[in-house]
């Protein structure tokens, strides 16, 4: 199976940073990876897909990137709201597989 | 589109349990359908899916054998069945779709998801 190494794990920052948060595939998977944000107690929601499309209704201050092994979320000006856990998943070959998660904590 | 669980459920070790994920708003036939773990404080983990079509399931080999995934499509309804439960099965559970997210590009995705089932596994 693909092993998906994100990083960090958990991360403090403030309101109207920009925060970048990684995901290392251990093959290629192509531009194959969405990125989700998971609330307490809540169901994860799409964010980002094929990479680097912003799924409908996502703020235009979150951005995806990468191909092949590595990818890159980032958070232009973090928001309140936006205090959440995020996880990478790579949709290339199954079974599918999630990283690890970040817990983004405010600072 | 809206995927519906079934309610919170406690069960005892070797006991067994199905839990549901009705689906609607989209042409069910088309679309994966699976589920994903999660224990308390813990990540997702991917357990497996099934394409209603034709009924073609993969599991994730950390869940092969201890889960069966399965659909009615005459009620659009997929499910996660436990034959014998065991404590460490105590987790919240997801279902979630994933089929073409835009039809241009052809790109997939996992898209919708459930509210989630508690399932409490306890003597």
């Amino acid at each position: 199976a693909v092993q998906m190494t994100q990083s960090p794990s958990s991360l403090s920052a403030s309101v109207g940073d920009r925060v970048t948060i990684t995901c290392r595939a251990s093959q290629v998977i192509r531009n194959d990876l969405a990125w989700y944000q998971q609330k307490p107690g809540k169901a994860p929601t799409l964010l980002i897909y094929g990479a680097s499309s912003l799924a409908v209704g996502v703020p235009s201050r979150f951005g995806g990137s990468g191909v092949g092994t590595d990818f890159t979320l980032s958070i232009s000006s973090l928001q309140p709201e936006d205090f959440a856990t995020y996880y990478c998943l790579q949709d290339n070959l199954f079974p599918l597989t999630f990283g690890g998660g970040t817990k983004l904590e405010i600072k | 589109v809206q995927l519906v669980q079934s309610g919170a459920e406690v069960r005892k070790p070797g006991e067994s349990l199905n839990i549901s994920c009705q689906a609607s708003g989209y042409r069910f036939t088309t679309y994966w359908i699976g589920w994903v773990r999660q224990m308390p404080g813990k990540g997702l983990e991917w357990m497996g899916i099934i394409y209603p079509g034709d009924a073609d399931t993969r599991y994730s080999p950390s869940f092969q054998g201890q889960v069966t995934i399965s659909v009615d499509k005459s009620i659009t309804t997929a499910y996660l069945q436990w034959r014998t439960l065991r404590t460490s099965d105590t987790a919240m559970y997801y279902c979630f779709r994933r089929g073409v997210i835009e039809a241009t590009s052809g790109a997939v995705a996992v898209d919708f998801w459930g509210q989630g089932t508690l399932v409490t596994v306890s003597s």
